[in-house]
């Protein structure tokens, strides 16, 4: 099944612990991003990646670090969470960056204490 | 502020009736996308508009994109419980550094009483 997965589904930390959130995709996609959806703002991008080894910064990038070593993966890290970073965020990825479906995971929702 | 508006931000109908979503955009839009969330879930691709006056439907649900490529509408005719949820319209917008990326509306919450 064509699918974006992520882990872990839910997460609840403290302040300063690092983590990491995977995202894997099974569709062959070159393009893969990273958002977090809060209430009253939307789904706002985080960073993105148009292929292996190539990342950019989207709207809300502070705090936030991304590596795309192999096609399939593009994992989120939080080097040192803060409360602020409790959010609903969602790995998504697509053929090409435009004119794309873009398929999006079930969504991690991470809470920092 | 966001380069997408959409509005109403919260819509709420009796089953059976037609409903309208509408997203607006200062900038030409390259490609317009609508969205269906259930709470806290991920998002279910509904439509991609490219064409200024496209007109595409699935089932129910019918999206357009204004001649002018600035507004998009989304129409459901006969409302039933099943549509609840909110729907989120993306453009793509492009980056002055590579490539282009996605962008959202705040999103349109719909609640449809049985």
């Amino acid at each position: 099944e064509a699918q974006v997965t992520q882990n872990p589904r839910y997460l609840i930390t403290v302040t300063g612990k690092k983590l990491t959130v995977t995202c894997s995709q099974n569709m062959n996609h070159e393009y893969m991003s990273w958002y977090r959806q809060d209430p009253g703002l939307g789904l706002r991008q985080i960073y993105y990646s148009m292929n292996v080894e190539v990342t950019d910064k989207g709207d809300v990038p502070e705090g936030y670090k991304v590596s795309r070593k192999e096609k399939r993966n593009f994992p989120l890290i939080l080097e040192s969470p803060s409360p602020n970073q409790t959010s609903l965020y969602f790995c998504a990825s697509s053929l090409w960056h435009m004119a794309n479906e873009q398929f999006f995971g079930p969504g991690t929702r991470l809470t920092v204490l | 502020s966001q380069e997408l508006e959409q509005s109403p931000q919260s819509l709420i109908v009796q089953e059976g009736k037609n409903l309208t979503i509408n997203c607006t955009s200062s900038k030409t839009l390259y490609g317009l996308y609508w969205y269906k969330q259930k709470y806290g879930e991920g998002l279910i691709f509904l439509m991609m508009l490219q064409k200024g006056g496209e007109e595409k439907s699935h089932e129910k649900i019918t999206a357009k994109l204004d001649e002018k490529k600035q507004q998009s509408s989304l129409h459901i005719t006969a409302s039933q419980p099943s549509h609840a949820g909110i729907y989120l319209c993306g453009a793509d917008r492009m980056s002055e550094t590579s490539g282009s990326r996605l962008t959202f509306g705040e999103g349109t919450q719909l609640t449809v009483n049985p």
